[in-house]
């Protein structure tokens, strides 16, 4: 089956540390997406991706790092720098960029927490 | 900027029932509109999505949404609700223009259909 996936589904992270999360899909997308899903704020992008080894920020990319090696994947670091790291994180791709009417598909996320 | 607004937070409505979720958006330009769906702990599930032609667009699970220009609203419908559609709903907007245009959300619309 064609999609996106999301590991691990939950992570626990020590204060200091750093930690990867994975986002992989086999959609043949060109453009990936990391958002933060925080309780009664919707979802905000973190970083986006349009082609492969190409890569921008978005709207709260302060903290988080991304590479895009290989056009399937798009692992999301969450560094020490990141204050409040605790949330939800959602992988999404789209099969176009620019002013496309494609949809998003969604992984599962991620449920980090720091501990 | 673009941007979208859910202005509640909650939706009741008993089974059977005829439901709506608003949603208004901001972009400047043509919108392309979507509606997306999350349960508990999962990610995002997309409903439809409207880019041109009728205002009127069907989508998965019997859920319908109305365009309307003049109002700038892109409401979510469906003629008898299910306990099933209790879930978090979320409005998104792109803008139509050249070059990346990010999909913007709204905070999103918990809705609760009693039995």
């Amino acid at each position: 089956d064609g999609g996106i996936t999301q590991s691990p589904k939950y992570l626990f992270r020590k204060e200091g540390q750093n930690v990867t999360l994975s986002c992989e899909q086999n959609l043949n997308h060109d453009a990936m997406y990391w958002y933060r899903q925080d309780p009664g704020q919707g979802l905000r992008l973190i970083y986006y991706s349009q082609i492969v080894n190409d890569f921008q920020k978005g709207d709260i990319a302060e903290g988080y790092s991304v590479s895009r090696e290989k056009k399937e994947s798009f692992p999301l670091t969450v560094t020490s720098a990141q204050k409040n790291p605790t949330a939800f994180y959602l992988c999404a791709s789209s099969r176009e960029t620019g002013g496309s009417n494609t949809e998003a598909f969604f992984g599962q996320g991620t449920r980090l927490t720091v501990v | 900027a673009q941007s979208v607004a859910q202005p509640e937070d909650q939706v009741n409505v008993a089974e059977g029932n005829p439901l709506t979720v608003k949603c208004t958006y901001s972009v400047s330009g043509n919108p392309y509109l979507f509606w997306y769906v999350q349960y508990p702990n999962r990610g995002l599930q997309f409903l439809l999505k409207y880019i041109t032609g009728d205002n009127l667009v069907k989508g998965s699970y019997g859920f319908e949404a109305e365009f309307n220009k003049s109002q700038t609203s892109f409401h979510l419908k469906k003629p008898s609700a299910l306990v099933s559609d209790s879930a978090l709903y979320f409005c998104a907007v792109r803008g139509l223009n050249t070059g990346f245009q990010k999909l913007v959300f709204g905070t999103g619309t918990r809705l609760l259909v009693s039995p």
